[in-house]
């Protein structure tokens, strides 16, 4: 059980150019997310994703977009990079019960635009 | 929507002592409040939660009170220990159907030996 894996852990991308972030995970959760952490700034709600084919925007949706085939992937999709995307980005999911439950991350992905 | 503010930013105690982190949140729709330990370049994960309709809740040193009249929450580690160094986040969730947690701005504990 690997849980919520995210790839790449590293990455550095020139003003302008685009790239996906992929985030998948083997826990069979209906509820996954995407949040980007800036310091002095906790983690924001980008998109989030209640089942394949539903997304929605988060509190920071601006410059990302994101789609969701199947249960197991949410990939985030950043279309033309800007040095304000430079971030830690995590991915979680969470299970779909009636009551709030935890919600899993994975390890993060670094970006740096420049 | 949800806002929730946690303080101090940072705090540093010596190894032993008691570490209290607090936070308040907006909406009185929110019914559940998970904290998150974050390590340096690693993961948040959960260390304990509290749903609205509990006060307290024990976890061997750590343990969270909510107040719900007053919408506050905080977290208390006792006999701190090194390896508590960390990043703690507090969140809240309001029953909208979907865990869109709103996490607040975290605090730096730093235990020292």
């Amino acid at each position: 059980n690997a849980g919520v894996t995210q790839t790449p852990k590293f990455q550095v991308l020139k003003t302008g150019q685009s790239m996906t972030l992929q985030c998948a995970q083997d826990m069979n959760h209906e509820y996954m997310s995407w949040y980007r952490q800036d310091p002095g700034m906790g983690l924001r709600l980008i998109h989030y994703s209640v089942g394949a084919g539903i997304t929605d925007q988060g509190e920071v949706p601006n410059g990302y977009n994101v789609s969701r085939s199947t249960t197991e992937d949410f990939p985030l999709r950043l279309l033309s990079a800007a040095p304000s995307q430079t971030s830690v980005y995590f991915c979680a999911s969470s299970y779909s019960g009636e009551m709030n439950t935890e919600a899993f991350f994975g390890q993060g992905t670094r970006l740096t635009v420049v | 929507g949800e806002n929730v503010e946690q303080h101090p930013s940072t705090l540093s105690v010596q190894e032993g002592d008691s570490a209290v982190i607090k936070c308040t949140y907006s909406d009185s729709a929110s019914n559940y409040f998970p904290w998150y330990k974050q390590e340096l370049g690693k993961r948040p994960q959960l260390i304990i939660d509290i749903r609205s309709n509990v006060g307290e809740k024990k976890d061997q040193r750590i343990a969270v009170t909510l107040n719900k009249t007053a919408k506050h929450f905080s977290l208390h580690i006792t006999e701190t220990q090194p390896e508590d160094s960390a990043v703690y986040f507090c969140a809240a969730i309001p029953n909208t159907g979907f865990q869109k947690l709103v996490f607040g701005t975290g605090t730096r504990l730093l235990v020292s030996p």
